[in-house]
């Protein structure tokens, strides 16, 4: 596609619930990311992808974060038993990966999770 | 840790006004360097980037950059700003000495008034 792209654009829902957060990367990227925003805390890192792999998940604030990459491409952001603490926009980036580490990321307009 | 400041919190210009907002990191190695940009209801999008080269960087719609690798600094400026440069501008960091190469470190972000 034209640019990341991420589903759905809002969810709202009860503590306790379990959330999956999608993300469609730009074609051809074989880097993606998953971000958390909070409210004047700028943008915090939570997992890397290299192809299929996650070879950092050294940001996933909790056991109850989880995420996947399948085929190179489409992942999700699970969140188990979500907690009110876990309210944020979740924003989901893509790259090309080169062994420079020049990685000038994309990111998508990332979901406003509500957790009520 | 290794950080990223961003020192001015709101800012508010009239049009025609200059701009400066400041950015320091706290990473000793080389770094490559981001400004991104979020127009309200818009998603991050990339304004400038310095990898290596002339220090100072030119990126759309007018804005700079300069690079001060002794200050640590990577501070964003416009000669002349306008109603549309309303945003929230956030600063980004990817470490390249590190075994993190991939993983942007952002500052908490500067939201930019600007009045007609």
């Amino acid at each position: 596609g034209a640019g990341v792209s991420q589903s759905p654009s809002n969810k709202v829902t009860e503590k306790g619930k379990d959330v999956e957060l999608r993300c469609d990367p730009i074609s051809g990227h074989t880097a993606l990311y998953w971000y958390r925003q909070s409210l004047g805390q700028g943008l915090e890192f939570l997992i890397y992808f290299q192809g299929n792999s996650a070879p950092d998940k050294s940001g996933l604030p909790s056991d109850r974060f989880s995420a996947e990459r399948t085929g190179g491409s489409v992942s999700t952001l699970t969140i188990q038993r979500t907690q009110q603490e876990d309210s944020a926009v979740y924003l989901c980036a893509s790259s090309f990966r080169s062994t420079l580490g020049y990685n000038e990321q994309f990111f998508g307009p990332g979901t406003r999770l509500t957790v009520l | 840790a290794q950080s990223v400041s961003q020192h001015n919190h709101h800012v508010i210009l009239s049009e025609a006004a200059s701009l400066e907002l400041g950015c320091n990191y706290s990473y000793g190695g080389t770094v490559n360097l981001f400004w991104y940009v979020q127009y309200p209801g818009q998603h991050l999008q990339l304004l400038l980037k310095y990898f290596s080269g002339d220090p100072l960087v030119k990126g759309i719609k007018g804005f700079e950059a300069e690079f001060i690798k002794s200050k640590f600094s990577f501070n964003l400026r416009k000669p002349s700003v306008q109603w549309s440069d309303t945003a929230e501008y956030f600063c980004a960091v990817n470490d390249l000495s590190g075994g993190s190469n991939y993983k942007l470190t952002f500052g908490k972000g500067t939201l930019l008034t600007v009045n007609p």
